[in-house]
């Protein structure tokens, strides 16, 4: 079991750029979602799936896509990447809803 | 606006001393969650509490859930260097976790 795998582990992407963070998941999970991590802010949701083919809107969503094709995948879109996207990504996956949630390694994001 | 307050932001200790964190909030949640994150790593889960009033122990960790199920604290007896990390609690609701803000504990040995 790889648990939560997340690609790639660090990017630096120049202003209105565009990119895809990719995460995985072998744990069968229905429960996935996005979070940003920045210094003194905690862990905020960006957008989060119950299932294949559903996806919601968390704290934080605009500038960020994402879609839900198979129970494995979560990817988030960066549409044009800002400054104010510089921050630490993390994916995590659960069975539902108050149950412990698995993060992958996360992916350190740096726009200028 | 962060759901859930942590305190203190940052505790520096000696090894072998006691500490204590808190994690507060005005909402109620239906199960509260604490974390452990390690630098250039995800968090990992350390114990999740249900029922208002619940106390659980995990070796040294002591995890109260407060009676109104808005609060929480996370007692480290005699730390140790090991214990040293990012301690973050988490508010569930629906199908969304609300996390605060954090706990940097460093134990000096």
């Amino acid at each position: 079991n790889a648990g939560v795998t997340q690609t790639p582990k660090f990017q630096v992407l120049k202003t209105g750029q565009s990119m895809t963070l990719q995460c995985a998941q072998d744990m069968n999970h229905e429960y996935m979602s996005w979070y940003r991590q920045d210094p003194g802010m905690g862990l905020r949701l960006i957008h989060y799936s119950v299932g294949a083919g559903i996806t919601d809107q968390g704290e934080v969503p605009n500038g960020y896509n994402v879609s839900r094709s198979t129970t494995e995948d979560f990817p988030l879109r960066l549409l044009s990447a800002a400054p104010s996207q510089t921050s630490v990504y993390f994916c995590a996956s659960s069975w539902g809803q108050g149950i412990e949630q698995y993060f992958g390694p996360g992916t350190r994001l740096t726009v200028t | 606006t962060q759901l859930l307050e942590q305190s203190p932001q940052f505790l520096s200790i000696q090894e072998g001393e006691n500490l204590t964190v808190y994690c507060n909030s005005s909402s109620v949640f239906s199960s509260l969650q604490w974390y452990r994150q390690e630098p250039g790593e995800g968090p990992v889960l350390l114990v999740t509490v249900v029922t208002g009033g619940e106390v659980k122990k995990l070796k040294r960790l002591t995890f109260q859930f407060g009676d109104a199920r808005k609060d929480s604290s996370l007692h480290i007896t005699a730390a140790q260097p090991g214990d040293t990390g990012l301690y973050l609690c988490a508010g569930a609701n629906d199908y969304k976790l609300s996390f605060g803000a954090g706990t940097t504990v460093t134990v000096r040995a």
